[in-house]
């Protein structure tokens, strides 16, 4: 049962970098996507991006300018970097994978603050 | 993008009323690549319907139908359980959408 395990800083500062891991365990990682989710209080549910270890990524325009999301395959692992994060930015963030998004981290808060 | 427009924005229903929520596109999704959610206070979302397809251990009581620009999600035999909010989502045009969800209390 392919399960997700997601961490990072969740306590930035404006303009600082938001950094979020994602581990896949008890499937494969390389034949799927995988994604980012965040919930935000002003924009509900936000596809962030995603990621495929053949493929490459795909990246919503709204956040492209800021936006890295890599796969580290030799780990099982995929990553988030948001760079010049703002209090738009704070929500809870999701790892899933992708496609009818059947399989979910556990969330990680984000709070941007001075 | 696409835009999905969800209805009624919140619903107060009884146990074992059924209940159909909409979900409207701006512009046509293959219907493979239109998915439901369901989202608890604290909890991770869980999959409900995608395509034609239930997600893993959700109840036949969840039926998710629809083509083109108009998709539903019914639910019968209502439970207080299912008071959640319920997200449609698009995932077949980048970027992919959600819509703003409905929510649906059990009482």
């Amino acid at each position: 049962q392919v399960q997700l395990q997601q961490w990072g800083a969740g306590l930035l500062k404006p303009s600082e970098t938001l950094s979020l891991t994602c581990a896949v365990s008890g499937g494969s990682f390389k034949i799927y996507y995988w994604s980012w989710i965040r919930q935000t209080p002003g924009k509900g549910l936000e596809w962030i991006g995603e990621v495929n270890q053949s493929a490459g990524s795909k990246y919503n325009p709204s956040l492209k300018s800021r936006l890295t999301i890599s796969a580290d395959p030799s780990k099982n692992q995929f990553s988030l970097r948001l760079t010049s994060v703002t209090a738009a930015d704070a929500g809870l963030y999701y790892c899933a994978r992708a496609g009818g998004m059947d399989v979910w981290g556990q969330g990680t808060t984000v709070t941007v603050s001075s | 993008e696409i835009v999905l427009t969800q209805s009624p924005g919140t619903l107060s229903l009884s146990p074992g009323q059924t209940v159909t929520l909409s979900c409207r596109a701006s512009q046509p999704v293959g219907s493979s690549y239109l998915a439901w959610y369901q989202i608890k206070p604290g909890q991770v979302p869980r999959l409900l319907f995608y395509g034609a397809s239930r997600g893993a251990n959700v109840p036949d009581r969840f039926t998710g139908s629809g083509s083109g620009t108009d998709f539903t999600l019914t639910i019968d035999r209502l439970e207080p359980e299912d008071s959640a909010k319920y997200y449609c989502e698009q995932f077949g045009i980048s970027p992919y959408t959600f819509g703003q969800g409905t929510r649906l209390d059990i009482k």
